[in-house]
């Protein structure tokens, strides 16, 4: 799987968009790049996954550059509930593999 | 529809001692994964399991095994503990080529 790099941490005001920037330059024609996140001391959470086109759910929306070397995820209108350590893994598509890579990930803290 | 269960939710154990840890994924859902997060690894993939085989491994040692049963539900067990193996463990479930990994919330070892 290709390594990820993410800020350790970053803020955000309640209310404004969170951009979290990842660059995965060694990424592969196959790989996907997924976000995860973990509020603290719960099990991570699932938020939205991609290949080469934009993105978007309920969640947030993913922005991959053209290159597929980077991507951002946007929290539209960021809450304090969204306080996190955000995960960018880059990985196949599972198929008989379910591992995930974490890294250590960004910090996300939303401010009132 | 439940989330995956994991219990318990807490566990102390002295050096030495063997513990087992259970996992109860969503249903229908026959892949489970186990993952241990610690402050200084992060989150790092033990093992995981798909109709009842070890479909994939990850690097550690031969004490941390697992199975998993018929009904899909798994256990791990940590053989011979020592202080470095206080945790957080995570159960992760998925249904078959599914993107998204569903976490449980975690079974906290403390080794004394």
């Amino acid at each position: 799987d290709a390594k990820t790099t993410q800020p350790t941490s970053m803020d955000c005001a309640e209310g404004r968009a969170a951009n979290l920037p990842c660059n995965h330059s060694t990424i592969s024609g196959n790989e996907y790049v997924y976000w995860y996140r973990q509020i603290h001391s719960q099990g991570p959470q699932y938020i939205i996954h991609g290949l080469k086109n934009n993105e978007t759910n309920e969640m947030a929306s993913l922005i991959i550059t053209e290159d597929r070397k980077s991507s951002t995820l946007i929290l539209p209108h960021a809450t304090l509930r969204d306080t996190a350590v955000y995960y960018c893994i880059v990985r196949v598509a599972p198929g008989s593999n379910y591992k995930l890579t974490f890294g250590k990930g960004t910090l996300l803290t939303v401010n009132p | 529809k439940a989330g995956v269960t994991q219990t318990p939710r807490y566990l102390i154990k002295t050096r030495g001692q063997q513990v087992t840890l259970s996992c109860s994924p969503i249903s229908g859902h026959r892949s489970v994964s186990w993952y241990q997060q610690t402050p200084g690894q992060g989150l790092q993939f033990l093992f995981e399991y798909f109709s009842e085989t070890q479909r994939n491994k990850g690097n550690f040692p031969g004490r941390f095994s697992g199975r998993q049963f018929s009904n899909s539900r798994s256990e791990m067990n940590v053989s011979t503990l020592e202080l470095g193996d206080s945790a957080l463990y995570l159960c992760a479930s998925s249904s078959s080529y599914a993107i998204e990994q569903f976490f449980g919330p975690g079974t906290r070892l403390t080794v004394l």
